[in-house]
């Protein structure tokens, strides 16, 4: 089975400070991975994500996030924050070889910019 | 492009009431998802449609539960009757795509449509 954790409810980061969001995942075989970000009162939006190649993906806003296999990681990053960052921020995954099944989200974690 | 659509955005209703969300996804997308989020837990599945065809319904907690997808453009998710567990936000999300494109593609989502329970 798929899952995804996510170990911190809420991340607190100073304004012009780098960020990290925690992700880990469970999968039999090789993930897609995936972060989403949800602004107050708004849907969720996508922000990148891990097919293949490069371990390093960068994303929307100036995100970026590294898939690390051996740790079984997907850790979101910024390097400097903004308080327009302060949303809520879902990891997601996906097996490769799994054929059309739906995205396995994580709890979400609460990031909070502060000025 | 009008992105997903969803209505209600909050209802309030009693126990034992009947509550029909409804959502409209992106013009085109053959994929229709309904997820659910209770309060600070994951997103969860629900089922997945490709056009009218429910792909799999796996998620659905019960057969209280019932989704439809008419001609398969917009689709309803109906809870009757409602229960105090059935509060949360329901997310409707669509995708363009088959095969790899839809392994790999991302989901476009709703706001979501809150349903509290009494």
């Amino acid at each position: 089975a798929q899952s995804v954790a996510q170990p911190e409810d809420q991340v607190n980061v100073a304004e012009g400070n780098p960020l990290t969001v925690k992700c880990t995942y469970s999968v039999s075989g090789n993930p897609y991975l995936f972060w989403y970000v949800q602004y107050p009162n708004r849907g969720l939006q996508f922000l990148l994500k891990y097919i293949t190649g490069d371990n390093l993906v960068k994303g929307s806003y100036g995100f970026e996030a590294e898939f690390n296999k051996s740790q079984t990681s997907f850790h979101l990053k910024k390097p400097s924050a903004l308080v327009s960052d302060s949303a809520l921020y879902f990891c997601a995954v996906r097996e490769r070889s799994s054929g059309n099944t739906p995205l396995v989200f994580g709890k979400g974690t609460r990031l909070s910019v502060i000025a | 492009e009008a992105g997903v659509t969803q209505f209600p955005s909050h209802s309030v209703i009693e126990k034992g009431q009947t509550v029909t969300l409804r959502c409209d996804p992106i013009s085109g997308h053959d994929n229709l998802y309904w997820y659910r989020r209770v309060m600070g837990k994951e997103i969860k599945f629900l089922l997945h449609f490709v056009k009218e065809s429910k792909q799999d319904e796996s998620g659905m907690p019960n057969n209280r539960f019932l989704a439809e997808r008419t001609g398969g453009t917009y689709s309803t998710l109906k809870v009757q009757p409602a229960e105090l567990e059935d509060s949360g936000v329901y997310f409707c999300a669509s995708r363009l795509g088959q095969g790899r494109a839809a392994n790999t593609g991302e989901l476009f989502f709703g706001e979501g449509s809150r349903l509290t329970v009494l």
